[in-house]
């Protein structure tokens, strides 16, 4: 079964430090990737994925299939960057599977 | 409005009350998502729907009834709930279920408290 997991529940730097949110996976074949944030007092939205290889806000995340991780990085956090990260997981075709999240807290 | 829309966005309910919780989505997406978000677990996927048929159902309890009488329209009707059921429940959207990099975008909530 497919399974995501973030082995941070929170986790707290200072501003203009850089921050890794990290996530892997559990799963055999080719996965999609996707890292959702959540704002506070807003929807959960989606960050990037990892097809588009984009960058935005300044995060970006490399899958790596090897390590069955894709963890999402910033050179230098924000204040606004303050947020619940989720991670999540599909099968080509079918449903998301979530991580269960990490809460950022980006310190003045 | 645009988006994803969620009605109540909180809502009280005893043991023995039945309630409906409604979505809407003005996305002209297909796929409509029911999930569970607890405080204490990540974010459960309870029901799929994809154009109006239910493809997924995630070992819900039958105290939870999901109904879609359109792509547009998501509810979920619930009947003698458990204080354990209470949580925020996220619907979502996407283009189809089954389509490559199908993002999902999600209304608001609605924060469930059961007595």
């Amino acid at each position: 079964a497919q399974r995501v997991t973030q082995p941070e529940k929170l986790l707290s730097v200072f501003k203009g430090a850089p921050v890794e949110l990290k996530c892997n996976y559990s799963y055999s074949g080719s996965p999609e990737l996707f890292w959702y944030v959540q704002y506070s007092r807003q929807r959960l939205q989606l960050l990037l994925r990892h097809i588009s290889r984009e960058s935005i806000k300044g995060f970006t995340a490399d899958l790596n299939k090897g390590e069955t991780s894709f963890h999402l990085k910033k050179p230098f956090a924000q204040e606004e960057d303050s947020a619940m990260y989720y991670c999540a997981l599909r099968r080509y075709g079918q449903n998301f599977v979530f991580g269960p999240g990490t809460r950022l807290s980006v310190l003045p | 409005e645009t988006g994803v829309t969620q009605t109540p966005r909180h809502l009280v309910m005893g043991m023995t009350n039945k309630k409906s919780l409604k979505c809407e989505q003005h996305l002209g997406h297909n796929a409509m998502y029911w999930y569970k978000q607890s405080a204490k677990k990540p974010l459960e996927l309870m029901f799929v729907y994809n154009f109006k048929e239910q493809t997924e159902n995630n070992s819900v309890p039958s105290r939870f009834s999901p109904e879609c009488p359109n792509s547009s329209h998501l509810f979920l009707h619930l009947h003698t709930l458990q204080p354990e059921d209470s949580a925020l429940y996220l619907c979502a959207s996407s283009q189809d279920q089954g389509q490559d990099y199908n993002e999902q975008f999600f209304g608001p909530g609605t924060r469930l408290t059961v007595l």
